[in-house]
């Protein structure tokens, strides 16, 4: 049973504009989301997260959004950038899970030139 | 290095075949996670060791799936007569400290997977 869905696979992008990806959950149980970064050939690397006691996290470039009673979040991407070109996953976690992680099915951005 | 490293990267089998996969985490992660993630899906967790000790293996698709970490460093996950479906990227990832104490999920690492193919 798939708890984190990330329901667009593909996205492009013109380079500078901005990059939405959504991702949806199911468990209310998850208090802690993430999202990684994954290019070909490599593990995934840790980009940006948010507390369930948050609405908004910013580091630079990325931020995050999280509406906690439509169990939604997305990551927007200001301005997109060619290096952003990437498969990112969306993942939830909480203590009573021993902090494992489900992650969605991934989002292939391409950021186009 | 400094990151999590895994070998083989890259690992063909025939079917029935057993397989090691190994990983080295970060010196000192406490924890370690492997996932498995088939093509075009996300990671999917298998199993979960804190130290030595073998917390959590509800992921493991089936008894063929073994995972051991004897030292509380070096982890190997073996599958015995392997399958076509076993084929996926498997990967591993270790964090600093007990999950239980901080909150550190920030720092679990991955590393590049070893990528099984069963023929």
């Amino acid at each position: 049973d798939q708890q984190v869905k990330q329901n667009s696979p593909s996205l492009s992008v013109q380079e500078g504009r901005i990059s939405i990806l959504n991702c949806d959950y199911t468990n209310s149980m998850f208090d802690y989301f993430l999202w990684y970064k994954k290019y070909p050939a490599e593990g995934p690397t840790f980009l940006i997260s948010i507390s369930s006691i948050k609405d908004k996290n910013e580091d630079g470039r990325f931020t995050v959004f999280l509406n906690k009673s439509a169990k939604h979040l997305s990551l927007h991407i200001v301005p997109s950038q060619p290096g952003d070109s990437a498969v990112y996953f969306c993942a939830a976690t909480s203590p009573s899970n021993d902090y494992k992680l489900s992650f969605g099915a991934g989002t292939t951005v391409t950021v186009r030139a | 290095g400094a990151g999590v490293s895994q070998s083989p990267r890259y690992k063909v089998a025939k079917r029935g075949q057993d397989v090691a996969l190994r990983c080295d985490p970060i010196s000192g992660h406490v924890s370690l996670f492997w996932y498995q993630q088939a093509l075009g899906q996300g990671p999917e967790f298998l199993t979960y060791f804190q130290n030595e000790a073998q917390l959590d293996k509800s992921g493991l698709p089936s008894d063929r799936f073994f995972a051991e970490r004897p030292e509380g460093s070096v982890s190997t996950l073996k599958i015995q007569r392997t399958q076509q479906e076993d084929s996926a990227v498997y990967l591993c990832a270790s964090i600093r400290l007990n999950p239980g104490l901080a909150v550190s999920y920030n720092e679990q690492f991955f590393g590049p997977g070893t990528r099984l193919t069963v023929l």
